[in-house]
């Protein structure tokens, strides 16, 4: 099993509905982030939890709605969201938020809004 | 001026050739400094980490200068499977808050 796991890998919404990213991880890591990925863009940070409390929130807009039930867990829960919203979402996972070494990556969820 | 700037490339190297780049930062607190590989439409996997005095790893080296605030990555002997592209990471305080930052990436084709 990965360390980090991401569903739905693919994702196809319209700009009405309400659908939610799932994220889990595996390794007894403390920080929790989404990140944002376009196209020969670097990542974008949107949120970050640390002991599922947000410490960060990078002025997303209010269309995305992070839920961290736990260390373990964390979810983006999207809503009447528009079309440049589309990208790949990568939720990472690090021992704690301070300097305490890497990030690792989920496969991610590669999200297309019509 | 971004935080992390990166030459997009790519670079097109023939197999068993060598390829450096570059990688420089703006934020003079930077204290880690990572280069992440990233193939077509997958994750972000960590590479090595980049140390003050510099590091090898098999056919990759990583280097840092602090003074011109730049890291670097050279692959030897190329192969096939090191196409990719390559992200530098760079772990720093700003505002008090410590984030990663990460450059747009480096596109390496390596060619038979």
């Amino acid at each position: 099993e990965t360390g980090v796991t991401q569903t739905p890998r693919h994702l196809v919404m319209g700009m009405t509905n309400k659908k939610s990213l799932k994220c889990e991880q595996h390794l007894g890591h403390n920080a929790m982030y989404w990140y944002k990925q376009s196209a020969k863009k670097p990542l974008e940070l949107m949120f970050v939890y640390n002991f599922k409390e947000q410490t960060e929130n990078n002025s997303v807009p209010s269309r995305f709605s992070p839920e961290c039930p736990n260390s373990s867990h964390l979810f983006l829960h999207l809503h009447t969201l528009q079309p440049e919203d589309s990208a790949l979402y990568l939720c990472a996972s690090s021992p704690g938020t301070g300097n305490t070494g890497e990030l690792f990556f989920g496969e991610g969820s590669r999200l297309t809004v019509l | 001026r971004k935080e992390v700037e990166q030459d997009p490339g790519p670079f097109n190297v023939p197999e068993g050739a060598t390829v450096a780049f570059n990688c420089t930062y703006s934020n003079s607190a930077s204290q880690s400094f990572f280069w992440y590989r990233q193939d077509c439409r997958k994750e972000p996997k960590l590479l090595m980490s980049v140390y003050s005095s510099g590091n090898e790893d098999g056919r990759f080296t990583a280097q840092l200068n602090r003074a011109s605030q730049y890291i670097s990555l050279l692959i030897r002997d190329s192969k096939l499977s090191d196409s990719a592209t390559y992200l530098c990471v760079v772990w720093g305080t700003t505002d008090s808050w410590g984030k990663f930052q990460f450059g747009a990436g480096t596109q390496v084709v390596v060619t038979p």
